[in-house]
């Protein structure tokens, strides 16, 4: 089945202690890309990646990092989380050809206290 | 860059009636227009899209419609059951960036 799969799903951190989100696809796409959902702000762009080794800042990029080593991986990492990071985030992933159809993944609900 | 507002945030239907949200965008070079459901707990999933060379477009008892000219757009869903309840997201293809712009997003409940 074709899929985006993001693990965690649910995470409750404390503010500084660096964690990772984790983010594959099974679709040989060259897109992929990190969003961050919060009420009333829809879906923002965190980052995203062309291809491999290929990274660009989204729209809220700050406090976030992100790394392309592989075509199918793409991890969310927050090196010192901070409350203002609560949030719910998807990845998602696209073929660069043809249609701009994103595939999501289920979501990780991140909580830092 | 573009900028994409949606409305109503809530809305709230019997089942059977129509329901209707509404999006606007700034880019006026803008082509493309999917509209996403996200279900509880589940990731958001396209349900529909347009660009920018028609002015509607049908899937059963889902449509959307685009008026380029006065840069907005609308999801239109019929004879709407329990479960169409969701939150629906427009967005706009931003043709600078080749990124996707999302609206605020509408939570529809189809009351039984």
């Amino acid at each position: 089945e074709a899929q985006v799969t993001q693990n965690p799903r649910y995470l409750i951190t404390v503010t500084g202690k660096k964690l990772t989100v984790t983010c594959s696809q099974n679709m040989n796409h060259e897109y992929m890309s990190w969003y961050r959902q919060d009420p009333g702000l829809g879906l923002r762009q965190i980052y995203y990646s062309m291809n491999v080794e290929v990274t660009d800042k989204g729209d809220v990029p700050e406090g976030y990092k992100v790394s392309r080593k592989e075509k199918r991986n793409f991890p969310l990492i927050l090196e010192s989380p901070s409350p203002n990071q609560t949030s719910l985030y998807f990845c998602a992933s696209r073929d660069v050809s043809g249609a701009n159809v994103l595939t999501f993944g289920a979501g990780s609900r991140l909580t830092v206290l | 860059g573009e900028n994409v507002e949606q409305h109503p945030s809530t809305l709230s239907v019997q089942e059977g009636d129509s329901a209707v949200i509404k999006c606007t965008y700034s880019d006026s070079a803008s082509n493309y227009f999917p509209w996403y459901k996200q279900e509880l707990g589940k990731g958001p999933q396209l349900i529909i899209d347009i660009r920018s060379n028609v002015g509607e477009k049908k899937d059963q008892r889902i449509a959307v419609t685009l008026n380029k000219t006065a840069k907005h757009f609308s999801l239109h869903i019929t004879e709407t059951q329990p479960e169409d309840s969701a939150v629906y997201f427009c967005a706009a293809l931003e043709d600078s960036s080749y990124k996707l712009i999302f609206g605020s997003g509408t939570r529809l409940l189809v009351r039984p």
